[in-house]
């Protein structure tokens, strides 16, 4: 059974300060994403990686960067987090050229203050 | 561009009443189209695909080329069926999916 599991599931942080969101699979999966979900806009892709140390723009990086230093953990750091950066943020991997199937963590409901 | 369009944010339906989530995409190749469901408390997962052609919890989605369409069909809807779907479109290679905005399905007794 695939599993992809996020550090924390609730994290409350100040304006200003650097967050790290971690993400892990155990399925050696190739592709990580990092989403994040918002009521009413959907689904937003923010940064994915195809491989260890690449990385990829999604729709929305600004204000994000990403690390992917060993293929099983894909991590997320908002440099300096901003009230509009209140959201939930979804994790997902995949096999290359299977997207279609994403495997999602539990998600991080990440709020700033 | 692709682009992956739910018309409804909210669809609010009777328990045995036919159900139908609009979806419709944008993309100039030949797609492959997904539906994607999230119930409370649970996580993101995959509902069914076009190419399977299968009936996943009593749903079928059909892909309209002509209409550009996947909407997804429940004949009877069920309590259980409350939650979360979003369509999705794949293009060709490794590209990441394109998400539509979801459509909140609630089920009512």
């Amino acid at each position: 059974d695939v599993k992809v599991t996020q550090s924390s599931r609730y994290l409350v942080k100040r304006t200003g300060e650097k967050v790290f969101l971690e993400c892990v699979q155990d399925m050696d999966h190739e592709n990580m994403f990092w989403y994040r979900q918002d009521p009413g806009l959907g689904l937003r892709l923010i940064y994915f990686s195809y491989d260890v140390k690449m990385k990829e723009k999604g729709d929305i990086p600004e204000g994000y960067s990403v690390s992917r230093e060993k293929k099983e953990r894909f991590s997320l750091i908002l440099e300096s987090a901003s009230t509009n950066q209140t959201s939930m943020y979804l994790c997902a991997s995949s096999f290359w050229g299977q997207n279609y199937e994403q495997y999602f963590g539990p998600g991080t409901r990440l709020t700033v203050t | 561009a692709q682009r992956v369009t739910q018309p409804e944010k909210l669809l609010s339906v009777f328990k045995g009443a036919p159900v139908e989530l609009k979806c419709n995409y944008s993309y100039s190749g030949s797609p492959e189209l997904f539906w994607y469901v999230q119930y409370s408390r649970q996580r993101l997962q995959l509902l069914l695909r076009h190419i399977s052609r299968e009936s996943i919890k009593g749903f079928t989605a059909d892909l309209n080329k002509g209409e550009t369409s996947f909407h997804l069909k429940k004949p009877f809807a069920q309590e259980e069926d409350s939650a979360m779907y979003y369509c999705a479109l794949s293009g060709l290679g490794n590209t990441p999916l394109v998400f539509g905005k979801g459509t909140r399905l609630s089920v009512i007794a």
